[in-house]
Order: structure tokens, then sequence, then C-alpha cells
């Protein structure tokens, strides 16, 4: 069963508490992405990578940290330098035969 | 001006008729241009992808394209009150990775 999946499905985090959200892959996609999503709001960029080894920002990085270890791997970590994490996160990734961008399941996070 | 721009909505139309959902764009370099539906709490699906100019057609869907104009739309026909949902306009420079604009999306209600 080919896809995108995240875990968890709902995290909480405590005040100066750094949290990382999952992204794994089966697609064979080089390219991965997380974005963030508030209520009513679209989605804006927070970091993505093209390949292996390698991440560029987006347009909201700051607070965020990225690695991409794995092909199939894209996991983010919250920092508590991020003062208003509350979102719901999405990963996608992107193929290269087509153009299309796939998401993930999404993650919502909580502060406590 | 947004890189790219939706109404917010909620759009409300009545069962089986038409629904006329509406992108502009600013970056005339734009190449790729995909609608995506969002049900509340859930993450977005891809449901067309259009890179010509024209209409492109997918059972219900039509997507129309004038890059002269920077204008996307989305039609629905014979709408469903299962379209209810909000709709995700997002536009891509080219091919390959880069990355990937969305607008904040259309509320579309299908009245019963």
């Amino acid at each position: 069963d080919g896809g995108i999946t995240q875990s968890p499905k709902y995290l909480f985090r405590k005040e100066g508490q750094n949290v990382t959200l999952s992204c794994e892959q089966n697609l064979n996609h080089d390219a991965m992405y997380w974005y963030r999503q508030d209520p009513g709001q679209g989605l804006r960029l927070i970091y993505y990578s093209q390949i292996v080894n390698d991440f560029q920002k987006g347009d909201i990085a700051e607070g965020y940290s990225v690695s991409r270890e794995k092909k199939e791997s894209f996991p983010l970590t919250v920092t508590s330098a991020q003062k208003n994490p509350t979102a719901f996160y999405l990963c996608a990734s992107r193929g290269t035969s087509k153009e299309t961008q796939y998401f993930g399941p999404g993650t919502r996070l909580l502060v406590l | 001006q947004k890189e790219v721009e939706q109404n917010s909505g909620p759009l409300s139309v009545p069962e089986g008729a038409i629904a006329s959902l509406n992108c502009t764009y600013s970056d005339r370099g734009s190449q790729s241009f995909f609608w995506y539906r969002q049900y509340s709490g859930k993450s977005p699906e891809l449901i067309m992808f259009i890179y010509s100019n024209g209409d492109k057609e997918d059972g219900r869907f039509t997507a129309q394209l004038n890059k002269a104009s920077q204008y996307v739309s989305l039609l629905i026909r014979d709408s469903q009150p299962s379209d209810s949902a909000t709709y995700l306009c997002a536009v891509s420079p080219s091919g390959g990775y880069q990355k990937v604009t969305f607008g904040t999306g259309t509320k579309l209600q299908v009245i019963p």
C-alpha cells in the first residue's frame, strides 16, 4: 500500500519542549515538503528537500528544523523557539514523472 | 498582492447546480496549476491539474487555464452535498521540485 504516513496523529507539546513529527513515504519520490496550516488559513511552506542530505527553508522556517538522511523520511522538529506552534502540520512528496504533490494525513500539534 | 488569490467564500450552490471556483496568480512564470479538495480536519487531496491553456475535463470537474490573464478556475457540474469542502488552488513555477504556492482556499457549500 503506497503512500505517505505521518505520526503521530495528535501531538501535545509542553512549554520549552522540542517535539519531532514523523513523515515517511514509499512512493520513491525525491522531493518532500512540510507545510503548516492554521484555522481558516492556507498552507505555508516550512521546509522542503529535493534530494537526500539537502533541504531549503520555506517561508516560515524559524523555530523549525529538518533532516533528510534517507529518501523515504523527512522528520520535522518543532523547537522551543517556535512560540506559536499550535497548527495542523502536513507533509507532502512530489515525484519525477509527474508534477503533482501528494499529502500525508497530517499531524495536529497542540500546546499544553 | 498575494501570490495566489482565492475568494474565501463560502460559495453556496444548490444541489445539481454548477459551482465555479476562481483563482488568480501573480507569477507569470508559473507553469503548473493544481486544484485540491480539503474536507474539514483532513489533508488536501488532488482533484485536478492543468499545464496548458484551455479546458481539461475529468468527470464532473473541469479546470480552465488562461495564462494571459493569469487565471485558473474549477467548475464542478451536478454539485453534490459531498462536494462541500474547501478547494485550494496551487501554483508551481515550473516542472521539477520547486515549491508550490497555495491560495487560502474557497469554502464550497452545496445545499440539498
